[in-house]
């Protein structure tokens, strides 16, 4: 089956510096991935789309300066979290559209915190 | 403002009970699906329901699109401790491939 890898799984950084996330689809072409973030026992909330080869798009209360993403290439995306601050601490998970089949797959997720 | 709504928010039953999970919206949607979360991970797929008034069976867990597409619901049959989990619905509006999280029901179930 479709498989995205995410990366890193956890990763701890100090208040004021930029952290990025990897999404890859391993197995399939995704012209479109997404990004959620997650708080603790609630739901995801989709922050962004990323299509291949093309800007982002934000979802409505989403800073784009902060939440940095690009999507190179058919099978990797990426968010950069810029000046990250205490309250950017969360749960990141990405999610790849394959361009062949309807599904969505999604990534291990991200634990970020922010010190 | 949530576009899904699930209910409940959190049940807490014992080994062998049934329950039953609902998943409403005011909107239309062309497809719905259903996720169980562990912690820490990424949601899985459990199923896809596309047409207004399916059912779908999954092992112990039945799954039903409204006749008008605005709200699912998922039922477990005899309910085991591995089932515990959050379960998330997520809908596809028309004219998008933006999936939407619902607000997601956190299942204990204890031996």
């Amino acid at each position: 089956g479709a498989v995205v890898s995410q990366h890193p799984s956890r990763v701890i950084c100090k208040s004021g510096t930029s952290v990025k996330i990897e999404c890859r689809s391993l197995d399939f072409q995704a012209t479109t991935m997404f990004w959620y973030r997650q708080f603790p026992k609630q739901s995801l909330m989709l922050m962004a789309t990323s299509n291949e080869g093309s800007k982002a798009t934000y979802e409505q209360g989403v800073e784009k300066d902060k939440f940095l993403i690009n999507h190179a290439s058919l099978t990797l995306s990426t968010l950069t979290v810029t000046s990250a601050h205490p309250e950017d601490s969360s749960f990141y998970i990405c999610s790849a559209r394959d361009i062949m089949f309807y599904g969505y797959t999604f990534g291990s997720g991200t634990r970020l915190t922010v010190v | 403002t949530q576009l899904l709504e699930q209910s409940p928010q959190f049940l807490s039953i014992q080994e062998g009970e049934n329950l039953t999970v609902y998943c409403n919206s005011s909107s239309v949607f062309s497809s719905l699906q259903w996720y169980r979360q562990e912690p820490g991970e990424g949601p899985v797929l459990l199923v896809t329901v596309v047409t207004g008034g399916e059912v779908k069976k999954l092992k112990r867990l039945t799954f039903q699109f409204g006749d008008a597409r605005k709200d699912s619901s998922l039922h477990i049959t005899a309910a085991q401790p591995g089932d515990t989990g959050l379960y998330l619905c997520a809908g596809l509006r028309d004219n998008t491939d933006k999936l939407i999280f619902g607000t997601g029901t956190r299942l204990q179930v204890f031996p």
